[in-house]
């Protein structure tokens, strides 16, 4: 079965300073890969998505993330970080080779920006 | 264009009671999911639907059920609630169903079990 690992619950960052979200996946098929934001009582929000194409996926507001398929790993990055992106960030990974396009997430990781 | 819009907002119900909650896809999208996000944990995946036919189905109870309507609008049910059903319940809308494509969430229906 298909799986994320996010390491780390709770990443506290100084505005200005570099963002590293880890996530960590298990797919015994090639996998598509997502990082998802969260808001406060809002929905989700594709930041960006991995689907064999290039490695180094750049996303939305700054992000990006590279696939990197030795370590199994698909870490989310942002070079300086904004007040406003405080937020929950939740990894996913969807299985290719099923018929649905049922997303597995993890239990996500709260960043706070520290002023 | 309206997002997907879900509805109620905020839902309390009491233990065994029935909850229907209601999600509008984008227009043009044929693919509708569900799925349940309990407090600080991530959304589980619960239905797919496309075309009005289940393309998937988590692992949760009989007690869930789904449909699809001809104008891609989806209703999920829940029966004899339990304490354990409290969650956030996201709706999410892409164009195909298909492996890849952007899923868009909706702001999602919060409800309360008591």
């Amino acid at each position: 079965a298909q799986s994320v690992t996010q390491l780390g619950s709770h990443v506290s960052v100084s505005e200005g300073a570099l963002v590293l979200l880890r996530c960590n996946y298990s797919s015994s098929v090639p996998p598509y890969l997502f990082w998802y934001v969260q808001y406060p009582n809002q929905g989700l929000q594709l930041l960006l998505k991995y689907t064999s194409a290039a490695t180094l996926v750049k996303g939305i507001n700054g992000f990006e993330a590279e696939f990197k398929k030795s370590e199994t790993s698909f870490h989310l990055t942002k070079p300086s970080a904004h007040m406003s992106d405080a937020a929950e960030y939740f990894c996913a990974v969807s299985d290719s080779d099923f018929g649905n396009e049922k997303l597995t997430f993890g239990t996500g990781t709260r960043l706070t920006i520290i002023p | 264009d309206a997002g997907v819009t879900q509805s109620p907002t905020h839902l309390i119900k009491t233990r065994g009671q029935h909850v229907t909650l209601r999600c509008s896809p984008i227009s043009g999208h044929k693919s509708v999911s569900w799925y349940q996000q309990v407090l600080g944990q991530g959304p589980q995946f619960i239905f797919q639907y496309y075309e009005k036919e289940e393309r998937g189905r988590g692992n949760f109870p009989d007690r869930f059920s789904a449909r699809q309507f001809p104008n891609y609008s989806s209703e999920l049910n829940v029966n004899a609630l339990l304490l354990g059903d409290s969650a956030l319940y996201l709706c999410a809308s892409s164009l195909t169903g298909t492996v890849g494509w952007e899923q868009y969430f909706g702001p999602g229906t919060r409800l309360t079990v008591t």
